[in-house]
């Protein structure tokens, strides 16, 4: 069975300061990784994912994203955070057998001024 | 395109009834899921459809759950008989096919149940 886990339920880091949220999984076969972002009162985005190819995946807004197989994670970083980048953030695993995506419990990101 | 809507956006219920909730997912996309939401959770796979098939259902959903999808257009999301424990943020999202599609979220239907 897959599983996703995001070990911080909250992150907080000064604006201008690089951020990284967590996130490790356990898929079988060759994972395909997603990052979305929900901000108060409005669905989950889609940031950015990873397939194959490149370790490191840019996203939307200057996100991006490590993808590290033999520690089975997939990080969520920025190198200069921004007071608007506050709001709850979801690592997502699926593969190509599964056909759906399998979800962790997400973190809170708040940036202070 | 508007992207994906669903409504109602909230629904209060007494428990034992019937509720049913519409999804109207992109317009090309030929994926369509459905996820529910409790607070401090990530969304929790329910069903998901490839145009009108439903592929894969939750061993989680109970009987009382059903989703349908005629023509591979718009789902809805049927749930009988109420309980306290419905009560959550029912998602719905639509992807182009395949995993290695990311999926696109409407805003959900939030169901109370009383």
């Amino acid at each position: 069975a897959q599983s996703v886990a995001q070990p911080e339920d909250q992150v907080k880091v000064a604006e201008g300061n690089p951020l990284t949220v967590k996130c490790t999984y356990s898929v079988s076969g060759n994972p395909y990784l997603f990052w979305y972002v929900q901000y108060p009162n409005r669905g989950l985005q889609f940031l950015l994912k990873y397939i194959t190819g490149d370790n490191l995946v840019k996203g939307s807004y200057g996100f991006e994203a490590e993808f590290n197989k033999s520690q089975t994670s997939f990080h969520l970083k920025k190198p200069s955070a921004l007071v608007s980048d506050s709001a709850l953030y979801f690592c997502a695993a699926d593969n190509t057998n599964a056909g759906k995506s399998t979800f962790g419990d997400g973190t809170t990101l708040t940036v202070k001024p | 395109d508007t992207g994906v809507s669903q409504n109602p956006r909230h629904k209060i219920t007494k428990r034992g009834q019937n509720v049913t909730f519409r999804c109207d997912p992109i317009s090309e996309h030929n994926r369509l899921y459905w996820y529910r939401q409790t607070l401090g959770q990530g969304p929790e796979f329910l069903t998901y459809f490839q145009n009108e098939a439903q592929l894969e259902k939750s061993r989680l959903l109970s009987d009382r759950f059903s989703a349908e999808r005629p023509k591979g257009s718009f789902s809805t999301l049927e749930i009988q008989r109420t309980e306290q424990g419905d009560s959550a943020m029912y998602l719905c999202a639509s992807s182009s096919a395949g995993g290695a599609s990311e999926q696109y979220f409407g805003p959900g239907t939030r169901l109370t149940v009383t």
